[in-house]
């Protein structure tokens, strides 16, 4: 149950587009659509931005869009705004009842 | 509105229990996987256990597989997890989640509460 390796951090200038990989192994990212991504902004809890690897909860801008290719899976921000600075998590389903988040990544709107 | 909050943290000295509970509403809690999600301060989110609708499906996080005890109550529309033989590492803000679907394999967690913080120090 090793964590998903994300970026540290990624920056972007308002309107602009940042992606956000989260990568696997085949026993977790690989091996299930099981991907969603959370939202967290400081001293709050995690809101559920992305599930099944490219769905969208009731609510979520469309800016918001996923996706994955082997072992990787990607966040991407379209329209980059400022209330989207926040630290964002992956998450994937590993087998055996358990899940494993990613490393996490803190987005920076300039 | 679903709403899931959280009760039960403080400080614990290292070796020592704690019950978490999380009291649910606003949606059908019997038709819901559960799961328990930690912070530590200043660091990531780290999933610690999950259990389907039903209790007949239940998984853990290997560290803390053999030390916490994760529950439910339907009747009461709560979730708990016991935490046996903790440890300082152990010291984080744990998050109550819902799940998308009804097993705990197959969904991702989706409503979170606000946590409650457990602290672990001599």
């Amino acid at each position: 149950q090793s964590a998903l390796t994300q970026p540290r951090s990624v920056s972007g200038s308002p309107g602009q587009s940042v992606t956000i990989s989260c990568t696997g192994t085949s026993s977790d990212v690989g091996g299930y659509n099981y991907v969603s991504w959370y939202q967290q902004h400081p001293g709050k809890a995690p809101k559920l931005m992305i599930y099944d690897v490219s769905k969208r909860p009731s609510g979520v801008p469309d800016r918001f869009s996923g996706s994955k290719s082997g072992n990787t899976a990607s966040l991407t921000i379209s329209g980059l705004q400022a209330e989207d600075e926040a630290d964002y998590y992956c998450c994937s389903y590993a087998g055996r009842y358990t899940y494993v988040f990613g490393t996490g990544t803190k987005v920076t709107v300039l | 509105e679903v709403q899931l909050v959280e009760s039960g943290g403080g400080l614990v000295q290292p070796g020592r229990s704690l019950r978490l509970s999380c009291a649910a509403s606003g949606f059908t809690f019997d038709d819901s996987a559960m799961h328990w999600v930690r912070q530590a301060p200043g660091k990531g989110l780290e999933w610690v256990s999950g259990i389907s609708w039903n209790s007949g499906s239940i998984g853990y996080a290997d560290s803390v597989q053999g030390r916490f005890t994760i529950s439910r109550d339907n009747a009461k529309n709560s979730l708990y997890l016991q935490m046996n033989n903790l440890r300082a590492e152990d010291t984080a803000l744990y998050y109550c989640a819902k799940d998308t679907t009804q097993a705990v394999a197959g969904g991702e967690p989706d409503y979170w509460g606000q946590g409650t913080l457990v602290t672990v120090s001599s």
